[in-house]
């Protein structure tokens, strides 16, 4: 089945520290991939929809100079949390999508970001 | 704009046990795909089930079916043979067809226990 990587599972760093997560598909290409946060007890919100190649697409209230999306690759989306606060603490997922049709989603494991 | 709603925050099921889980969503759609994922204590997200609107037979996985009532646009998830393994957030999903971005649109979520 569809495998999608995503990595760390878990940071914690300091506030005002760059955090890097990686979302990688590993046995398909996916031209599109999601970028969600999920705080406790609450459902997924999707912040962005990231194109292979092109510029991120943001949801309305997500900033993109703070949440900074790149999809280089067919297999590789990454987000940057710049200057991280205690507030971007949070449960981050991402997934991707495989080309071609109305594919589902197919979801990383998440990444638990903690800020002190 | 789509919303979906799941009225049932909490749910409990005696291990053996049939239980459901409601949906209903709200689109002007003719094409769409609605969705159970499961998000069990570990929070990966795993896809349970699909169901394309232009298929009137409702999808079956196992001991996992929907009842899929297009005209009440209502989306409900059937667990039989319950198991303790089965505990765990279940959120009901809807994307739109048709080429879309194939973004998800997700519910609030239910929390299923399954007791022994």
């Amino acid at each position: 089945g569809a495998v999608v990587s995503q990595h760390p599972s878990r940071v914690i760093c300091k506030s005002g520290t760059s955090v890097k997560i990686e979302c990688r598909s590993l046995d398909f290409q996916a031209t599109t991939m999601f970028w969600y946060r999920q705080f406790p007890k609450q459902s997924l919100m999707l912040m962005a929809t990231s194109n292979e190649g092109s510029k991120a697409t943001y949801e309305q209230g997500v900033e993109k100079d703070k949440f900074l999306i790149n999809h280089a690759s067919l297999t590789l989306s990454t987000l940057t949390v710049t200057s991280a606060h205690p507030e971007d603490s949070s449960f981050y997922i991402c997934s991707a999508r495989e080309r071609g049709g109305n594919q589902p989603q197919h979801f990383g494991d998440g990444t638990r970001l903690s800020i002190l | 704009a789509q919303t979906v709603t799941q009225s049932q925050p909490e749910m409990s099921v005696q291990e053996a046990e049939t239980v459901t889980l409601s949906c209903t969503y709200d689109t002007s759609e003719s094409n769409y795909y609605l969705f159970w994922y499961k998000q069990p204590p570990s929070r990966q997200m795993i896809l349970v089930i699909r169901q394309e609107a232009y298929k009137q037979q409702n999808a079956t996985e196992n001991r996992f079916s929907v009842n899929f009532q297009k005209a009440a646009k209502s989306f409900s998830l059937k667990i039989s043979d319950s198991q303790l393994g089965d505990t765990a957030m279940y959120f009901c999903a809807f994307m739109k067809g048709g080429g879309s971005q194939g973004n998800l649109i997700f519910g609030k979520g239910t929390k299923l226990s399954v007791k022994p």
